[in-house]
């Protein structure tokens, strides 16, 4: 079992549809909770970063912990074209900044 | 904004070739690391370093080395190149500990 799981997709969806991308880890000790979007032929670039639990809002996205579900989500309202992109959640505890990523979503917002 | 350059986007090597991947930052950033990336793998990490002269191992180091003679230049070394290191190379910096890591546009490698 990988220690980061995220469903590979493609997730399909319609524009302005709300689009929900989930995470579920292993690793009780993970306490740094990012999500990254990575354009076709691109390296991957911080959306969001959150410390232990709790929500963040960031306009239209919005990452949510569950730490005691061992779950991350984050969300995406009004999607537009641009946000077509794949989408890796990483994680990392107090031990340094070894970041363990997720597979990643791959996510098509059609016009 | 933090730059992270990749020497080449695609590289095209034959098995037993000795290969260097350049990375360069421009924000004097302590942290830089490796990753190569696979469909259905994800981002795996192959080498860091936290400072100049200085590298640790991440999960999957065998068959690469790394060189940090300059703070800002982090290079990957394939010592004879294999066909399953046929891979996308991403290189990434960070200025601390758990913080967000910035990273390059990648290095498509083939190896045939």
């Amino acid at each position: 079992q990988k220690e980061v799981e995220q469903d590979p997709g493609p997730l399909s969806v319609p524009e302005g549809a709300i689009v929900s991308l989930n995470c579920t880890y292993s690793n009780s000790a993970f306490q740094y909770f990012m999500w990254y979007r990575q354009y076709s032929r691109k390296g991957p670039e911080l959306l969001m970063y959150t410390y232990s639990s709790g929500n963040k809002e960031d306009g239209r996205f919005t990452a949510q912990v569950d730490k005691s579900s061992k779950y991350i989500s984050l969300f995406i309202r009004d999607s537009q074209p641009s946000d077509s992109a794949t989408y890796l959640c990483a994680m990392s505890g107090n031990a340094g900044n070894m970041l363990t990523f997720g597979g990643g979503t791959r996510l098509m917002v059609k016009p | 904004d933090v730059k992270v350059t990749q020497s080449s986007r695609y590289l095209v090597k034959r098995t037993g070739e000795k290969v260097f991947l350049e990375c360069v930052q421009d924000m004097d950033h302590e942290n830089m690391f490796w990753y190569r990336q696979d469909p259905g793998l994800g981002l795996r990490l192959i080498y860091f370093s936290y400072d100049v002269k200085m590298k640790e191992k991440g999960d999957i180091p065998e068959g690469y080395s790394v060189s940090r003679e300059k703070k800002e230049r982090f290079s990957l070394i394939l010592e004879s190149a294999s066909t399953n290191q046929t891979s996308m190379y991403l290189c990434a910096s960070s200025l601390r500990q758990n913080e967000k890591l910035f990273f390059g546009s990648g290095t498509q490698l083939s190896v045939l």
